[in-house]
This record gives C-alpha cells, sequence and structure tokens, in this order.
C-alpha cells in the first residue's frame, strides 16, 4: 500500500531534549516536505526536499533541521525543542518532474502530535 | 508570491451542492490550483487539481475562471461526511506550497 509513515504519532517531552520524528515513504518520490499546523494558522511549510541532498527551507524553518540521505526517508530534527514548537507535524511527499513545473499532487502522513513542556 | 483567500467558514445542506471559492489572485500562468481537505487532525487528503480548464473526478469539480484569479470546488451531493477543512493550494515562488487556513465545511442533515 502507498503511504508515508511517520513516527511517532504523539510525543510528550521536555524543553532542549533533542527529539526526531522520522518519515519514509515508500513510492519513490522526489519531494519531501514537513508542515505544522497551529490552530488558526492552518499549515505552514517547515522544510521540503526535492531529492536526495537537496533541502530547502519553507515558511517556518526556525528551530528545526531536516536531512534527506535516502530518498525514502525525511527526518525532522528539533535539536532543542522549546514549547512554541508544540504543535500538530505532518510530512508529505510527491512525485516531481525535474525541470517541469510540477502537477502531482502530495500524499501525507497520519501526523506526529508534539507537546513540549 | 501567489497565495490564496478563502471563507473561514461555510454551511450546505445534505445532498445539495457545495460551492466553496478560493481566490488566488497573484498566482503566475503555469501554477496549478490544488484542493485537499482535512477530517478533524487526519493528515489532507487531496480532491483534485487544475491549471486552466475545468476538472471533474469521482469526488469533486473544479471550475476555473478564465483570468485563473479565482477558482471553485464543487461538491455534488454533499454527505455528512463531507464535513472537513477545505484548502485551496498554490505552489509559490520556488517549490514551497501554501495552505492558508481553509474554509470549515458543515454539512447539515
Amino acid at each position: 500500500e502507498a503511504q508515508v509513515t511517520q513516527n511517532p504519532r504523539y510525543l510528550i517531552t521536555v524543553t532542549g531534549k533533542k527529539l526526531t520524528v522520522t518519515c519514509s515513504q515508500n513510492m519513490n518520490h522526489e519531494y519531501m516536505s514537513w508542515y505544522r499546523q497551529d490552530p488558526g494558522l492552518g499549515l505552514r511549510q517547515i522544510y521540503y526536499s526535492m531529492n536526495v541532498e537537496v533541502t530547502d527551507k519553507g515558511d517556518v524553518p526556525e528551530g528545526y533541521k531536516v536531512s534527506r540521505k535516502e530518498k525514502r526517508n525525511f527526518p525532522l530534527i528539533l535539536e532543542s525543542p522549546s514549547p512554541n514548537q508544540t504543535s500538530l507535524y505532518f510530512c508529505a511527499s510527491s512525485l516531481w518532474a525535474v525541470g517541469a513545473y510540477s502537477n502531482q499532487p502530495q500524499h501525507f502522513g497520519d501526523g506526529t502530535r508534539l507537546s513540549i513542556l | 508570491d501567489a497565495k490564496t483567500t478563502q471563507p473561514p467558514s461555510m454551511d450546505c445542506a445534505e445532498g445539495r451542492a457545495a460551492n466553496l471559492p478560493c481566490n488566488h489572485s497573484t498566482i503566475s500562468g503555469n501554477e496549478y490550483v490544488y484542493w485537499y481537505r482535512q477530517i478533524h487532525s487526519q493528515g489532507p487528503q487531496y480532491i483534485i487539481h487544475g491549471l486552466k480548464n475545468n476538472e471533474t473526478n469521482e469526488m469533486a469539480s473544479l471550475i476555473i475562471t478564465e483570468d485563473r484569479k479565482s477558482s471553485t470546488l464543487i461538491l455534488p451531493h454533499a454527505t455528512l461526511r463531507d464535513t472537513a477543512v477545505y484548502y485551496c493550494i498554490v505552489r509559490l515562488t520556488g517549490n514551497q506550497f501554501y495552505f492558508g487556513t481553509g474554509t470549515s465545511l458543515t454539512v447539515i442533515p
């Protein structure tokens, strides 16, 4: 089954304790992205990646890191989490045609709810 | 940057057509408009997308104005399960996507 898998689904942690949220897709998609969702603010893009070793900042990258060492995985890293990073996080992936404007829709994971105390 | 504007909420009677508008007046000529919906806090679900022509699939129809500054998503026969937040999305410069805050659609029995 084609899917985007995020882990963990829920996490409560404390300020300053490094954490990683994993994202994996099994569709051989080039494009992967992380979003956060907060009440009243909709979904905002954190980072995205066009392919292996190619990553770019989205709207709200501060306090986050990402890596894309393999095509299927795109982990989101919070080196020193703070309470303002408490949010619902979504990973997404899609096909992407190099050199062309992509018209492929994104597939989303089920979300990771992070609470940082 | 191309962004979108949607009404924050709408109601629709069950069985009637739901028409959800979106303004994207700064969209560039070769960018697609995408529609997704989100039920509760689940991952957004793709509905439909289009460039210039109207599009239809098993879920919905998408009407894009000739000047491409706005579009309307049509759910032809809304059911209670269509109650969700609907997002109209465009791509910003580079390869970012703008979701905005969407329209919360409530289908009323």
